[in-house]
């Protein structure tokens, strides 16, 4: 069965703060891996990985995937209280047209 | 362009009634899909449309059906509903069956 798990579920951090998110998967016939925001509504999309070792990068925010570890991380740099989100891990297949969601990373920044 | 629009935001059912869920986009997008989302898990796939009469189902189907007879319109009906349904529910389209694009939501309660 296809999977995906985030890490950590839950964080807290200070304004100016770094965070790195992780997610790992495990989905036979990987297509892409893709990241959310998602603030009390709708998720909102932030990027879309297909290849191995490109950095996708938006303001503070940037992804990197590791194809051969089954491995993606999402940096945000400097955070402000309006990252305060849960961001959302999916996998996306060839064979398929769902995306698997992780459960989220709830993140938290303080002033 | 309203992106994805969803009808109506909010709505508490009683056991047994039932109700269609509206879902209109405006980007001409082919790939269409309904999610529910519970509290501290991630988002499930109901059912989804790869074109206009083209409809199946996705991870968690039962008690809800689908029907698209337009590219732009993709409506959930529940039958009867029960308190199993309480939960969020988002519409997404897509233009490669790729990334999604998600609209505001229905907060659906079932008493």
């Amino acid at each position: 069965e296809d999977k995906v798990v985030q890490s950590p579920l839950s964080l807290v951090v200070h304004e100016g703060d770094t965070v790195t998110l992780n997610c790992s998967y495990e989905v036979t016939n990987f297509r892409s891996l893709l990241w959310y925001k998602q603030e009390k509504k709708a998720p909102t999309f932030l990027f879309m990985l297909t290849s191995s070792g490109i950095e996708k990068k938006s303001g503070r925010l940037s992804s990197i995937l590791d194809k051969k570890e089954l491995f993606s991380i999402l940096n945000i740099t400097a955070t402000q209280t309006g990252d305060s989100a849960v961001y959302l891990c999916a996998g996306t297949v060839y064979s398929g047209y769902a995306l698997n969601f992780g459960k989220g990373t709830s993140l938290l920044v303080t002033p | 362009n309203a992106g994805v629009t969803q009808t109506p935001k909010f709505r508490i059912l009683k056991i047994g009634q039932s109700m269609t869920l509206q879902c209109t986009q405006d980007m001409n997008h082919n790939y269409m899909y309904w999610y529910r989302q519970d509290p501290g898990m991630g988002l499930k796939l109901i059912y989804y449309s790869v074109g206009a009469g083209i409809t199946d189902k996705g991870e968690v189907p039962n008690g809800y059906n689908v029907s698209r007879s337009t590219t732009e319109d993709f409506p959930l009906r529940l039958e009867l509903a029960a308190p199993s349904q309480t939960s969020v529910y988002f519409c997404a389209s897509s233009p490669t069956g790729n990334e999604q694009f998600f609209g505001p939501g229905t907060r659906l309660t079932v008493l």
